[in-house]
């Protein structure tokens, strides 16, 4: 079936540590996204990449870096730079049609103790 | 720049009771919008989108919306709520012409048995 797996699910880290989310598609999608969800704040967009080689930063992408060597694969790195990064991590994508549904991954959550 | 409202961050509803989830969104340009539901440490999934042409939109699960341009407004309905509704709803919204999908800070449906 197709969809977007997100790994780990459950992640402990200690503080400092840089840490790395895996977030892989295969609905032949070009457009990937990170959110960032906390209680009460709804959804927050970390970075997006619309093709191979090509992102941009979101609204909170300080503290926060990602690659994009292949079309299927979005891995984002939660740097020691970010000030609180225990939260649920979620990636998506989207995919040619131009409508921006969006399709999610089970998500990953960090706690940084 | 665009945004979205939602005005309720819970709404307690009894089983089998009517109920509206309020989204309103703020954009300069024409609009997608979409509902997504949460339920507890997992992914969102697709309610309903609105794209163009009949304001009514239905969706999975009996929800439907209405999308009304002059109070820039993508309200949610139910007729009639089932114990399985409780999760959280985000409303969120794509400008044309743009990658970026914004979300609202979501509402959490309770439903009492």
């Amino acid at each position: 079936d197709g969809g977007i797996t997100q790994s780990p699910k459950y992640l402990f880290r200690k503080e400092g540590q840089n840490v790395t989310l895996s977030c892989e598609q295969n609905l032949n999608h070009d457009a990937m996204y990170w959110y960032r969800q906390d209680p009460g704040q709804g959804l927050r967009l970390i970075y997006y990449s619309q093709i191979v080689n090509d992102f941009q930063k979101g609204d909170i992408a300080e503290g926060y870096s990602v690659s994009r060597e292949k079309k299927e694969s979005f891995p984002l790195t939660v740097t020691s730079a970010q000030k609180n990064p225990t939260a649920f991590y979620l990636c998506a994508s989207s995919g040619g049609s131009g409508t921006g549904e969006l399709f999610f991954g089970e998500g990953s959550r960090l706690t940084v103790l | 720049a665009q945004s979205v409202t939602q005005l309720d961050s819970q709404v307690p509803v009894f089983e089998e009771a009517p109920v509206e989830l309020r989204c309103n969104y703020s954009s300069s340009v024409s609009v997608y919008l979409f509902w997504y539901v949460q339920y507890p440490n997992q992914g969102l999934q697709l309610l309903l989108k609105y794209l163009s042409g009949s304001t009514l939109v239905k969706g999975i699960n009996g929800f439907e919306a209405e999308f009304n341009k002059s109070q820039t407004s993508f309200h949610l309905r139910k007729p009639s709520v089932h114990i399985s509704d409780t999760a959280e709803y985000f409303c969120a919204l794509r400008s044309g012409g743009y990658q970026k999908v914004t979300f609202g800070t979501g509402t959490k449906l309770q439903v009492i048995p």
